[in-house]
């Protein structure tokens, strides 16, 4: 069973713009949350995290936020710019930091000049 | 080193053989993770080392698939008697300590096995 889902394959957006990438889980017991970007041939490298404790963490262009209730969490990239483009997964764990991520399958994001 | 470096970044085997694959974390960690990426697929968790010693080895799919990390540094993931399914892109991640809230990963290995 995928514990962490990530429903769309891939996602198209203009330059500028703001991209939305989502993510839902369904174990109860995940309290901590992460966003990684992935190049081509690269490792997957950290963006953002979000606590349990809190519903949103912002970075700069890049904020997620976490509605615990409906188990979702999201990605914002306000403006989006084409060395955005990449593979993003989600990931998330119970109570052991980094330790045992589990990820998401990936969205695939194309920012388009 | 300046990031966690896995070699080799490219091993084709043939079914059946037996291969090493190894990671360098980054310097004084002493967190290690190694995960499996299948193609269209997020990772996915094999094992984790705390120091010199498997933490939790839960995601090893069976006794094929071993790891050591032997001083506490290096590791290496041992796979025999290879099959085809066991083609994928290794991962291996390093944190500075169990409850660090991130892990740094390396370049990956992809393995095919022909």
């Amino acid at each position: 069973d995928q514990q962490v889902k990530q429903n769309s394959p891939s996602l198209s957006v203009q330059e500028g713009r703001i991209s939305i990438l989502n993510c839902d889980y369904t174990n109860s017991m995940f309290d901590y949350f992460l966003w990684y970007k992935k190049y081509p041939a690269e490792g997957p490298t950290f963006l953002i995290s979000i606590s349990s404790i809190k519903d949103k963490n912002e970075d700069g262009r890049f904020t997620v936020f976490l509605n615990k209730s409906a188990k979702h969490l999201s990605l914002h990239i306000v403006p989006s710019q084409p060395g955005d483009s990449a593979v993003y997964f989600c990931a998330a764990s119970d109570g052991q930091g980094a330790q045992k991520l589990v990820f998401g399958q990936g969205t695939r994001l194309t920012i388009n000049p | 080193g300046a990031g966690v470096s896995q070699t080799p970044s490219n091993k084709v085997t043939e079914k059946g053989k037996y291969v090493e694959l190894r990671c360098d974390p980054i310097s004084g960690h002493t967190a290690l993770y190694w995960y499996r990426q299948s193609l269209g697929q997020g990772p996915e968790f094999l094992i984790y080392f705390q120091g010199t010693g498997a933490a939790d080895d839960s995601g090893l799919p069976n006794d094929r698939f071993f790891a050591v990390r032997p001083e506490g540094s290096v590791s290496t993931l041992k796979i025999q008697r290879t099959e085809r399914g066991d083609s994928a892109v290794y991962l291996c991640a390093s944190s500075l300590s169990p409850g660090s809230t991130e892990a740094f990963f390396g370049q990956g290995t992809r393995l095919t096995v022909v």
